[in-house]
């Protein structure tokens, strides 16, 4: 069974920094692209990143570019988003979530984490 | 880029149909059958219903399909079912290596 768990949310002061984390299990994880995809209080869902299977390859919404940053190890089944210069509007529910294969952009998302929330305030 | 438009809410009674629409552009839903199609229950995550146009994950019921016509892609969920009741997110890849969602719908069942 697919498992995606994120952990590393909290509250952080605008300008600050945070590093999350989503532990995979159960399929061969350097096998898929990895995604971030976010939902603020009560909004809708929005891409903020993904990263092909090598961890060579990486891409962002362009709300996020410069500032947020995604890896991955794949000898420990790990994704990472580190997240600098953070802002009142990056506050949201941030999901990890597996692509449909190693290389793709395809947003065919079959697993989802259950959440992390970041809220960015003083 | 702004996000795809989705009606901000759908309704249907009990085995009726109902058909969200997403629609883009020529450069994105028109341009690509990457579109995808999300359900997702109050506090909890998306679950995938419908990827790549018209194809459903195993364990999705096939009263839930998808299409696409030009610029817009559609969900049309048949035969309502009060557990159908939630939001509804689209989503495409659009070109220059980006990922858009919808807006979301919420999808109410009388």
């Amino acid at each position: 069974e697919v498992q995606l768990l994120e952990s590393g949310g909290g509250l952080v002061q605008p300008g600050g920094s945070l590093r999350l984390s989503c532990a995979a299990s159960g399929f061969t994880f350097s096998s898929y692209a990895m995604s971030w995809v976010r939902q603020a209080p009560g909004q809708g869902l929005e891409w903020v990143s993904s990263i092909f299977g090598g961890g060579r390859y990486t891409y962002y919404a362009d709300s996020v570019k410069g500032r947020l940053t995604i890896s991955r190890d794949n000898s420990k089944s790990t994704l990472f988003l580190q997240m600098n210069t953070l802002r009142a509007e990056d506050t949201a529910i941030y999901y990890c979530a597996k692509g449909a294969g190693e290389n793709q952009l395809r947003p065919n998302y079959n697993s989802w984490g259950q959440g992390t929330l970041v809220t960015v305030s003083s | 880029q702004s996000a795809l438009t989705q009606p901000s809410s759908a309704s249907g009674s009990p085995g009726q149909s109902v058909t969200i629409s997403c629609t883009g552009t020529s450069s994105d839903i028109g341009g690509y059958d990457f579109v995808s199609w999300y359900k997702q229950l109050p506090g909890k995550a998306p679950k995938l219903m419908i990827y790549e146009v018209t194809k459903r994950p195993s364990g999705v019921p096939d009263r839930f399909s998808g299409s696409k016509s030009g610029n817009t892609a559609s969900l049309t969920v048949s035969g309502l079912q009060a557990e159908d009741e939630a939001d509804y997110y689209c989503t495409s890849y659009v070109g220059s290596d980006k990922v858009l969602f919808g807006g979301g719908t919420k999808l109410t069942v009388l």
